[in-house]
């Protein structure tokens, strides 16, 4: 693995049904996020993690849920999709140190279809 | 939350043009600023990361300016190549550290 790695590429999922977009990145960086992207708007934060063990709620977490059982991996959880949560899914992570502002690095998405 | 607001949305220059847009957001609760540059099918890349007022930042043919007393960034460049299309995120980070993301311009370069 080299960087940030998102699994599955993309998925059609029937509503109801739960589904985990993984997210794994060798980086050793202790940040994790995870975005949307929907057509129009920004890429707006779902939920993200400052370190291993510990998980905060963003912009949009109704019906998603973290975990982050160790540093590399962060998956992504939908309990019981619904089809507005049909998007792009990014994962990114970044080293943040306080008071420095390091840049985020993205994998490369999941597109998630719920019908 | 910070409200950001990228101009214009899409931009259509010709090959060899310069070119710039701009982000704007809330001068209060500033921490730094985000610059990055996101290619279709592609994921976004950072180009550059900004925290004091009067920064000036480059890469290449890319420049980024920053002002934090009124609360705006401009993205410029130079000479513009069809390698350049793509749509330019800006993304203030808040007083809680996250990066607040703009709906981002458009750069088409027209051979």
């Amino acid at each position: 693995i080299a960087g940030i790695t998102q699994a599955p590429t993309s998925q059609i999922l029937a509503a109801g049904r739960r589904m985990t977009l993984r997210c794994t990145q060798d980086m050793r960086h202790n940040a994790m996020y995870w975005y949307r992207q929907d057509l129009g708007l920004g890429l707006r934060l779902i939920h993200y993690s400052n370190t291993a063990g510990t998980t905060g709620k963003g912009e949009v977490p109704d019906g998603y849920s973290v975990s982050r059982a160790n540093t590399d991996d962060f998956p992504l959880t939908l309990a019981s999709a619904v089809p507005s949560q049909t998007s792009v899914y990014f994962c990114a992570s970044s080293y943040r140190l306080a008071g420095a502002y390091n840049e985020q690095f993205f994998g490369p998405g999941t597109r998630l279809t719920v019908l | 939350i910070l409200n950001v607001e990228q101009s214009p949305q899409s931009l259509h220059v010709q090959e060899g043009d310069s070119t710039n847009f701009t982000c704007s957001f809330p001068s209060s609760n500033f921490y730094a600023l985000h610059w990055y540059r996101w290619e279709t099918a592609k994921s976004p890349e950072a180009l550059f990361v900004m925290t004091l007022n009067g920064d000036e930042k480059k890469k290449g043919r890319i420049s980024a300016t920053l002002n934090t007393k009124e609360g705006y960034s401009y993205l410029y460049i130079k000479g513009s190549q069809p390698e350049d299309s793509a749509t330019y995120l800006c993304a203030p980070m808040d007083s809680n550290y996250q990066l607040i993301w703009g709906a981002g311009t458009k750069l088409i370069i027209k051979p």
